[in-house]
């Protein structure tokens, strides 16, 4: 089993909609959990840490399940520039120091 | 003002030589990091540097050799190039290295081996 799994999609939804991705993590010991975001041909940018009650930035909603070891992230009222890959991010704390694993990225279009 | 800066943006070269791909950082953070993206996107840490040591070395082949002279600068030698060694190398930077702290992402360096 991947240590981080989301689906790769993509989604293609339209403007003003609402999109969930989520992403599944195999590590209990996974202390802190992020969504970045990575544009074309570009560098993945921290979007927002996922907190356990679960936390809102603006349009977006981040929740952690630790039991079902899941996270989620809603997208309300898409706009064009929300286009992008969504890459579930996690860490593990280890002897060798702190290392962040990366999912493989949801793709979301947002389109007209 | 660029945060986290790399060079070359684009390399090119032919199998069997030896490259080197440079980082700097003027955060004034105290960890650095080299990631490599495949052709599947998949981002995958290679080496975590804290303080101009090592702490983080992911199975990576021994081609492969970090170097710290500074805690702005990580750089990255890669000897023998291989087809599979073709990817997106990315450069990244935070504040501590053992508790999270946002990783900031240099703008990656597109290896192609032909």
């Amino acid at each position: 089993r991947k240590e981080v799994e989301q689906d790769p999609g993509p989604f293609n939804v339209p403007e003003g909609a609402t999109v969930a991705f989520n992403c599944t993590y195999s590590n209990s010991a996974s202390q802190s959990f992020f969504w970045y975001r990575q544009d074309c041909r570009k560098e993945p940018k921290l979007l927002m840490s996922v907190y356990s009650s679960g936390n809102e930035d603006g349009r977006f909603t981040a929740q952690l399940n630790r039991a079902s070891q899941y996270i989620s992230l809603l997208i309300r009222d898409s706009k064009l520039s929300d286009s992008a890959t969504y890459l579930c991010v996690v860490n593990v704390n280890s002897n060798s120091g702190y290392a962040l694993n990366f999912g493989k990225g949801t793709s979301l279009l947002v389109t007209p | 003002d660029t945060a986290v800066s790399q060079t070359p943006k684009y390399l090119v070269t032919q199998m069997g030589n030896d490259k080197s791909i440079k980082c700097e950082q003027n955060l004034g953070h105290d960890t650095m990091y080299w990631y490599k993206q495949d052709s599947k996107k998949f981002l995958k840490i290679m080496f975590s540097y804290n303080n101009k040591e090592l702490i983080i070395n992911e199975t990576v082949p021994n081609r492969f050799s970090p170097k710290s002279p500074d805690k702005a600068h990580l750089n990255l030698h890669i000897n023998s190039l291989e087809l599979g060694d073709s990817a997106v190398y990315f450069c990244a930077s935070s504040q501590g290295g053992l508790v999270y702290h946002e990783q900031y992402f240099g703008p990656g360096t597109r290896l192609t081996v032909t």
